[in-house]
């Protein structure tokens, strides 16, 4: 597999479940992020990894976790979400050269919550 | 924190006919300037991008871009859209030194045959 890959593509969850959303990039990166994306509304920064290390929180509520266990993957931990909180999850890396090396980004994980 | 504003959040054109759409951002310092492209049910591609250099960037599919440093703009344009040219283009900016991209609420076009 090349580029960036995001499973599952789409989730339907109710608010008292517990998911992940996974990311895995194969492009050597050292930078991984996760975007929200609702419709009319510009793509919200999440969470910024760099070299592992978390380097960006956006003012995300708790119930949103996220883990980077090495500078490949990238996971979104959920739990007790609201209704609002369905959108589209997008995650991007980068080479990590500052802002100069562009993102790179999966499909998309479609979430739903009930 | 950086800001991104695009003009039209919807353009509607005939297939051959020119487009450009309009992007401005809010920065006191250099940035680097991006379009990204998304079509239904995909994550967003790299159109272009500008670092340095001139300030006529051109990137596929026919896309180009000018950075007006003064006017704080990044207008995209193409001379001649295609029927597959329908998708949402968003604009994005970034920073020196910072691993932190900023992204305009995004353009959708819709070419017409």
């Amino acid at each position: 597999e090349t580029g960036v890959t995001q499973t599952p593509r789409h989730l339907v969850m109710g608010m008292t479940n517990k998911k992940s959303l996974k990311c895995e990039q194969h492009l050597g990166h050292n930078a991984m992020y996760w975007y929200k994306q609702s419709a009319k509304k510009p793509l919200e920064l999440m969470f910024v990894y760099s070299l592992e290390e978390r380097v960006e929180n956006n003012s995300v509520p708790s119930r949103f976790s996220p883990e980077c266990p090495n500078s490949s993957h990238l996971f979104l931990h959920l739990h007790t979400l609201q209704p609002e909180d369905s959108a589209l999850y997008l995650c991007a890396s980068s080479p990590g050269q500052g802002g100069a090396g562009e993102l790179f980004f999966g499909e998309g994980s479609r979430l739903t919550v009930l | 924190a950086q800001s991104v504003t695009q003009l039209d959040s919807q353009v509607p054109v005939f297939e051959e006919a020119p487009v450009e759409l309009r992007c401005n951002y809010s920065s006191s310092v250099s940035v680097y300037l991006f379009w990204y492209v998304q079509y239904p049910n995909q994550g967003l591609q790299l159109l272009l991008k500008y670092l340095s250099g001139s300030t006529l960037v051109k990137g596929i599919n026919g896309f180009e871009a000018e950075f007006n440093k003064s006017q704080t703009s990044f207008h995209l344009r193409k001379p001649s859209v295609h029927i597959s040219d329908t998708a949402e283009y968003f604009c994005a900016v970034s920073r020196n030194n910072f691993n932190k991209f900023y992204f305009g609420s995004g353009t959708k076009l819709n070419v017409k045959p």
